[in-house]
């Protein structure tokens, strides 16, 4: 099983801000199968980003992905309010299909 | 639009049944794999089962092989989790997702809390 491991834990930073959340494999993730997800209180996760970089339909261009084999970054440039929330890696080149245990955004 | 709605959540106790169903709209359901993915209080989100756009071929976490049964039924477009031998450890919410084209995750539904206790 590919275990994703996020940090930091809690990242505390201001509006305007960049925002870099890291997510690292205990081996090497197959082809470019990472995604990241948005989670609010109250909603459902949402999709950012797929194939390690690709964002998702409607995801604003502020949220980027980049890396490669077993460390991955969600980079966030300038933080908006509505951008504090946890944020979810997750693997899907091989099964079981697995997320990391989340890094929570905070308003500084 | 596509939406995603669950039902069937509750308290149960240790060793009971329950059966969850999703309810989708707005795509072509049965070209879609759905799946369902659970997330613990104070835990991580965590994958359960998925099954294929047919519904020929289920996936199964380790943690719920042999109790949990998923089946869809491509003409209602809906997507059920039979839960049998349910365990305090299967307290969660669980969500329907329904898949990209591959094993990730493009829409979610709002979740529904099962709670097994005594």
């Amino acid at each position: 099983e590919v275990v994703l491991a996020q940090s930091p834990g809690t990242l505390s930073l201001s509006v305007g801000e960049r925002a870099t959340l890291s997510c690292r494999a205990s081996q090497s993730v197959l082809g470019t199968y990472l995604a990241w997800y948005q989670r609010k209180p109250g909603q459902a996760p949402r999709l950012l980003i797929y194939g390690i970089s690709t964002r998702a339909p409607g995801i604003p261009d502020r949220f980027s992905g980049s890396g490669s084999g077993t460390d991955f970054t969600l980079t966030i440039s300038s933080l908006e309010p509505e951008d504090f929330a946890v944020y979810y890696c997750q693997q899907y080149g091989a099964s079981p299909w697995t997320f990391g245990q989340g890094t929570k955004l905070e308003i500084k | 639009e596509v939406q995603l709605v669950e039902s069937g959540g509750g308290l149960v106790q240790p060793g009971g049944s329950l059966r969850l169903s999703c309810s989708a709209s707005g795509f072509d359901f049965s070209t879609y794999a759905m799946t369902w993915v659970r997330q613990a209080p104070g835990k991580g989100l965590q994958w359960v089962a998925s099954i294929t756009g047919t519904g020929k071929i289920a996936y199964y976490a380790d943690s719920v092989r042999g109790r949990f049964s998923i089946s869809r039924d491509n003409s209602r477009k809906t997507v059920d989790m039979q839960m049998n031998s349910l365990r305090d450890d299967d307290t969660a919410v669980y969500y329907c997702a329904k898949n990209s084209y591959g094993y990730y995750f493009d829409h979610w539904g709002q979740g529904t809390l099962i709670s097994v206790s005594s």
